[in-house]
């Protein structure tokens, strides 16, 4: 059981939007940064989201991150069937002093 | 081009000892904090530890710590991790990370850039 949890699934049709949300708590989520992970299946995972809402070079505008409180959102708009993969946040938690991940989200695209 | 390159996994008995290692290039490794991440079989990302660009601060999650040790060479541009007293639950891919980011006295403002394609260590008799 992850202290950030995010919904075990989600699913959308192509061309639609889907968000993931991930919950955890102040000493978590609510003070630090959160970054979002893709793994497509049999592959590494990829950075999608840093710093809450940053996007690294290469990733398309189509994915974005926000947060607020102790939640934070990944946002992925025009769904394609190769978005189809396992999405992970992640953060630092400033009271156990260890780096975490949710539990992470499967995304189906109908 | 960053590449980092896992090696080291295979099959080891329970309490056995292993040393996993991930060539990295395409960066100048000496500037870069560096971390292990583990994936057991169907299951979710689970962090193992990082260290600092030059080695002398090390992080460990609750699992690693006081059996595995981080560690790095910077004149071969190479991450370790030896992991002791190997149990049945540590059975997982190993994936090495480049780590961006800070850490304070309070907090680690970080996330993980690049990733290796991951080294499969099972742990079984």
């Amino acid at each position: 059981q992850s202290v950030l949890t995010q919904p075990p699934s989600v699913s959308a049709a192509p061309g639609q939007k889907v968000t993931i949300s991930c919950s955890g708590s102040s000493s978590n989520i609510g003070n630090n940064y959160v970054s979002w992970y893709q793994q497509l299946p049999g592959t590494a995972p990829k950075l999608l989201i840093y710093e809450n809402n940053k996007r690294p070079s290469g990733i398309p505008d189509r994915f974005s991150g926000s947060k607020s409180g102790t939640s934070a959102t990944l946002g992925i708009t025009g769904l394609q069937p190769g978005d189809e993969a396992d999405y992970y946040c992640g953060t630092w938690d400033s009271s156990l002093s260890v780096w975490m991940f949710g539990g992470g989200t499967r995304l189906t695209v109908l | 081009e960053v590449q980092l390159v896992e090696s080291g996994g295979g099959l080891v008995q329970p309490g056995g000892s292993l040393r996993l290692s991930c060539a990295a290039s395409g960066f100048t490794f000496s500037s870069y904090a560096m971390s292990w991440v583990r994936q057991a079989p169907g299951k979710g990302l689970e962090w193992v530890s990082f260290i600092s660009s030059g080695g002398g601060d090390t992080y460990y999650a609750d699992s690693a710590k006081g059996r595995f040790t981080i560690s790095r060479d910077n004149s071969k541009n190479t991450l370790y991790l030896q992991m002791n007293s190997l149990r049945a639950e540590d059975t997982a891919v190993y994936y090495c990370a480049r780590r961006l980011g800070y850490c304070s006295s309070t907090s680690c403002y970080v996330n993980f850039d690049y990733w290796g394609q991951g080294t499969l260590v099972t742990v079984s008799s």
